[in-house]
């Protein structure tokens, strides 16, 4: 699996935006772009994914870099329940297994 | 619909006890996964399956065996607990591998000593 490079943590204050980084600079043209999320004492759950253009969901949003080298989580007003580990993967289609770093500890302050 | 479950969520074991960790899930998904994950850590994949029947190493499959004689349950065996398998168990499923996402269950704690 190609890597990705996030920070290690972030701090923001709440119903401000956030922008999550990550560095994917090996990233072949069929590795879609994932994000998860894990909450305390909880298992992960998917928040976005995507492959070249930009997402939108519920949830958050996703800007892909134009050479797919970087990506960014943005999540538009954060909430104290957005206090959590934020992971970038990258996953191939031809691939059945799913890599996890270390992720961002996202802090969010009232 | 109560996606993916895991049983039990938490366990303490004595060294060398063996016991086995459920993971069901209901929604038809093909592919199941077994990851542990220590303190300060992302997760890591112990063992897989692409489809009933079938399993696969992950990772870390050292000190561990699963079988997937149903499509909707994934087990996870320790025949002989060591202190080092003292973590926190997560299953999840994928429907299929046109980039769906994982689902995955609540935890097993399961502490070794």
């Amino acid at each position: 699996d190609a890597k990705t490079t996030q920070p290690n943590s972030m701090e923001s204050n709440e119903e401000e935006p956030v922008h999550l980084p990550c560095n994917h600079s090996t990233i072949s043209g069929t590795d879609y772009i994932h994000w998860y999320r894990q909450l305390p004492s909880q298992g992960p759950e998917y928040v976005i994914h995507g492959l070249t253009s930009n997402v939108n969901n519920r949830m958050a949003s996703l800007a892909i870099a134009e050479d797919r080298k970087s990506s960014t989580l943005i999540l538009h007003r954060a909430t104290l329940r957005d206090a959590a580990v934020y992971y970038c993967i990258l996953r191939d289609t031809g691939y059945s297994t799913l890599t996890f770093g270390k992720g961002t500890m996202l802090l969010v302050s009232p | 619909n109560a996606g993916v479950t895991q049983t039990p969520k938490f366990r303490v074991l004595k060294t060398g006890q063996s016991m086995t960790l459920l993971c069901a899930q209901d929604m038809n998904h093909e592919y199941m996964y077994w990851y542990r994950q220590d303190p300060g850590m992302g997760l890591r994949l112990i063992h897989y399956s692409v489809g009933e029947g079938t399993t696969a190493k992950g990772e870390v499959p050292d000190g561990y065996n699963v079988s997937r004689l149903k499509k909707q349950n994934f087990l996870l065996g320790l025949e002989s607990a060591a202190p080092s398998q003292t973590s926190v168990y997560f299953c999840a499923s994928i429907r299929d591998l046109m980039n769906t996402e994982a689902f995955f269950g609540q935890g097993t704690r399961l502490t070794v000593v």
